[in-house]
């Protein structure tokens, strides 16, 4: 049930754009996304309903697939601000999040 | 306004000891959640509750129980700790709809000995 995150790390270069993939094998009612800090608690992003649609929030957006059960984060122009894990909490009723093992990103100067 | 509060925030037992801890919410939330974060696992669902006076397992439940006597507490329980349990406890709130973001607390590290 737990949602599969690819890749498992990345390391980028400020500037670069990354991607960041979530597959389920079950139906999805929606897709959350957070990012922690390394000691912190995760921090909400954006959330992503049935339908297909993409949010945006600034430079941080994402995709929706209902019918392959995929949700996509797309970072343009990656930030020093940006490093951390990224997971992805699917919603397969039942009123809870299932979350993904998570995806390292770093951020060099 | 604090948001959501677990106390403590470090603690180690040993192996055998019992505990209890306990996740705070001032927002008037109906669901409340108890994950454990391990190194590559991400996080992991262990109890939760869509309301006062309901519980319902998680992922990963063995070991540990819960109660939500009131709705803005949620108590997860270990009777008899064991090293496996060594982790970072995060409790989580949410409104209670699907397009409505869950609230972490600041997380319990916990070491059993």
């Amino acid at each position: 049930q737990q949602p599969v995150q690819s890749p498992q790390a990345v390391i980028l270069r400020e500037g670069e754009d990354a991607v960041i993939n979530c597959s389920s094998s079950k139906a999805l009612y929606s897709v959350h996304w957070y990012r922690q800090k390394h000691g912190e608690a995760p921090v909400f992003l954006m959330i992503l309903l049935k339908g297909g649609e993409q949010k945006g929030h600034e430079k941080i957006s994402a995709s929706f697939n209902e019918k392959k059960q995929q949700s996509s984060l797309y970072l343009t122009a990656s930030q020093l601000s940006y490093s951390g894990t990224y997971f992805c909490g699917t919603e397969q009723g039942a009123q809870k999040l299932v979350f993904g093992q998570g995806t390292r990103l770093t951020i060099n100067p | 306004n604090a948001g959501v509060t677990q106390t403590p925030k470090f603690r180690v037992l040993k192996t055998g000891q019992s505990m209890t801890l306990l996740c705070a919410q001032d927002m008037n939330h109906e669901y409340m959640y108890w994950y454990r974060q391990d190194p590559g696992m991400g996080l992991r669902l262990i109890h939760y509750s869509v309301g006062e006076g309901t519980t319902a397992k998680g992922e990963v439940p063995d070991g540990y129980n819960v109660s939500r006597l009131k709705k803005q507490n949620f108590l997860l329980g270990l009777e008899s700790a064991a090293p496996s349990q060594t982790s970072v406890y995060f409790c989580a709130s949410r409104l209670g709809t699907s397009n409505q973001p869950q609230h972490f607390g600041d997380g319990t590290r916990l070491s059993i000995l």
